[in-house]
């Protein structure tokens, strides 16, 4: 039993590159979401789904896309990457209980 | 949209001295409240949590009690240790996605 994974750990992006952060959880929730950190800061919601096929937006969703094709996996997309996307990713997974689980968080800079 | 309001930091305290980190909370209906801990380069871990009025959550030496009526669910620690320092959120599950404080930082001195 993983918990939720994700990759990539570290990235660096140039501006304008695209990246997919990558997360996956085996705990079989429904609910999964996507947050961004900045230094210094609290969380902020990006994406969230509440299933497979579902997907709806947080609070900071400008400049992202995600997609659930799958239980399993929430995949971030990044187009056209700005400075101001230079922040640390956690992706999150939760049950019914609504305990959340969080993965180790992607570190991306984008220069 | 429900929201959570918590103390901000940074607080700095010495080794065996008593922590209190306030939280309040708004929102519809009665959600379940958390605390997450958040320890330097790592992601956050639940750190107790609380589902109904009244209940208490306890972990590791902290304590929050889900208090309705004042809306709140602070946290407390009789006695903090080095090894406590960290970043302290506060969280509420409604009917709407997990929201978060901001973050409390703690560092405590030896």
């Amino acid at each position: 039993n993983a918990g939720v994974t994700q990759t990539p750990k570290f990235r660096i992006l140039k501006i304008g590159q695209s990246m997919t952060l990558q997360c996956a959880q085996d705990m079989n929730h429904n609910y999964m979401y996507w947050y961004r950190q900045d230094p210094g800061m609290g969380l902020k919601l990006i994406y969230y789904s509440v299933g497979a096929g579902i997907t709806d937006k947080g609070e900071v969703p400008n400049g992202y896309n995600v997609s659930r094709s799958t239980t399993e996996d929430f995949p971030l997309r990044l187009e056209l990457a700005a400075p101001s996307q230079t922040s640390v990713y956690f992706c999150a997974s939760s049950g019914l209980a609504g305990v959340s689980f969080f993965g180790p968080g992607t570190r991306l800079t984008v220069l | 949209g429900d929201s959570v309001t918590q103390m901000e930091g940074p607080v700095t305290l010495s080794e065996e001295a008593c922590l209190t980190i306030n939280c309040t909370y708004t929102a519809t209906g009665y959600p379940s409240l958390f605390w997450y801990v958040q320890y330097p380069g790592e992601g956050l871990q639940l750190l107790l949590k609380a589902t109904k009025a009244d209940d208490k959550g306890s972990n590791k030496g902290f304590e929050a009690t889900y208090r309705k009526e004042t809306t709140s669910f602070h946290l407390e620690k009789g006695s903090v240790q080095v090894s406590d320092s960290a970043v302290y959120f506060c969280s509420a599950s409604g009917n709407t996605p997990l929201v978060f404080g901001k973050g409390t930082r703690l560092s405590v001195i030896a």
